[in-house]
């Protein structure tokens, strides 16, 4: 079954303790990118990647960093998360950066990140 | 930031009424995506448009892209209860970048 997978799916943390919140796909797609989705502003992305080692700023990256060292996998990281950071966070892969009509972007389950 | 606005941001209608939702903005882009998200779930891509003006149609849903490649709209005739959900466009850039609208939550009431 074609799926990206995000764990964990619920996380609360302090103020400063690092945290990665992993994502993995298992279509060999390209592309994989971050979301934080809040209230009244919609999914913003975070980072994306193009391909293995492969990373480029979404939106809003300040305070996130990823790394893209395998195809299927693409962890994003909080190094210091902060409450600003508290958020509904989505991974999500397609075959290839570009949208043509066939080219699906799927999405994880999302992870509920709450930073006390 | 190139932001995609959409209206209405919530809709309550009864079931058998038609709608439209709206996801406008000052800037050009690639193609467009319209999504549908439930609760606990990710987006599910409903539809890509790629071509000004082009409209598809996907059984009781429209979608439109603005000529100018700037709009889009999606239209549902006879709503019904399972169409229920957030609605979210969003569009690419040639950098490969995505932009996401801030959100239709639509509640078809039976």
């Amino acid at each position: 079954e074609a799926q990206v997978t995000q764990n964990p799916r619920y996380l609360i943390t302090v103020t400063g303790k690092k945290l990665t919140v992993t994502c993995s796909q298992n279509m060999n797609h390209e592309y994989m990118s971050w979301y934080r989705q809040d209230p009244g502003l919609g999914l913003r992305q975070i980072y994306y990647s193009m391909n293995v080692e492969v990373t480029d700023k979404g939106d809003v990256p300040e305070g996130y960093k990823v790394s893209r060292k395998e195809k299927r996998n693409f962890p994003l990281i909080l190094e210091s998360p902060s409450p600003n950071q508290t958020s509904l966070y989505f991974c999500a892969s397609s075959l290839r950066g570009r949208l043509f009509a066939k080219n699906i972007q799927y999405f994880g389950a999302g992870t509920r990140l709450s930073v006390l | 930031t190139q932001l995609l606005e959409q209206s209405p941001q919530f809709l309550s209608i009864q079931e058998g009424e038609n709608l439209t939702v709206y996801c406008n903005s000052s800037s050009v882009f690639s193609s467009l995506q319209w999504y549908r998200q439930e609760p606990g779930e990710g987006p599910v891509l409903l539809v890509t448009v790629v071509t000004g003006g082009e409209v598809k149609k996907l059984k009781r849903l429209t979608f439109q892209f603005g000529d100018a490649r700037k709009d889009s709209s999606l239209h549902i005739t006879a709503a019904q209860p399972g169409d229920t959900g957030l609605y979210l466009c969003a569009g690419s850039t040639p950098g490969n970048q995505f932009y996401f609208g801030t959100g239709t939550s639509l509640t078809v009431i039976p």
